[in-house]
């Protein structure tokens, strides 16, 4: 199985800065057919699913704000928050797309300095 | 725009097999555009994708080794849904159960259920 590994598990950041969350996978996730990682981020709030952020290792799903981003490749990722707003406050999981089983990074709490 | 509506009971006894359907709005359960997962998470667990099935000119399924001796996801084409069985559950299965679709374009998951807590307990 495809472990990921998040860091840190949780951080406080002041309203308007950057948030970085960084996701480690114990081997590639490339997908060659499609020439692109198979890399996605979730946001959760209690009490709700998991809401898709961005797949592709970068690339926004419709209607996410463009101050999330995604960055990496091969077994490097980062999710960022270029400016932290109050309704961010969330954890945020990495997940890996590539291989059976599916499998999910521990989550990074994301919380208001 | 995709729903999908989980039901099912909350509380099952040890031994006993935990059972709860994901009805889908806004795609079909036979698309050949689709797979039909479910999740589930918990506090030691964290997120855990169980197994999931798909049709592509007939129906398949993946499993997690985890459960594999344990897990049956099937389709229901008639009622436009899609099933999870768990057998023999213990304590350990107490959990927040996600039904989600997975796209085959972008390959990810992007449409969820609400999800449904399921306590295993006498």
């Amino acid at each position: 199985d495809i472990v990921l590994t998040q860091s840190p598990d949780s951080l406080a950041v002041s309203l308007g800065e950057r948030a970085t969350i960084n996701c480690k996978s114990s081997q590639s996730v490339f997908f060659s057919s499609r020439n692109k990682d198979s890399l996605a981020w979730y946001q959760q709030k209690p009490g709700q699913p998991p809401k898709l952020l961005i797949y592709w290792a970068s690339t926004r799903e419709s209607g996410v704000p463009d101050r999330f981003s995604g960055s990496g490749s091969g077994t490097d990722f980062t999710l960022s928050i270029s400016s932290l707003q109050a309704e961010d406050v969330a954890v945020y999981y990495c997940h890996q797309y590539s291989t059976i089983p599916l499998t999910f990074g521990g989550g990074t709490k994301v919380e208001i300095k | 725009q995709v729903q999908l509506q989980q039901s099912g009971p909350g509380l099952v006894k040890p031994s006993q097999t935990l059972s709860l359907t994901c009805a889908i709005s806004g795609d079909s359960v036979s698309s050949n555009s689709a797979t039909w997962n479910w999740i589930r998470q918990s506090p030691s667990r964290g997120l855990e994708w169980l197994g999931r099935t798909y049709y592509r000119s007939k129906w398949s399924n993946d499993y997690a080794l985890s459960v594999k001796s344990r897990i049956t996801v099937s389709p229901d084409t008639s009622e436009n849904q899609f099933s999870l069985q768990l057998n023999s559950v213990t304590p350990e299965d107490t959990a927040v159960y996600f039904c989600a679709r997975g796209d085959v374009n972008k390959r990810v998951l992007d449409y969820w259920g609400r999800g449904t807590l399921v306590t295993v307990s006498s």
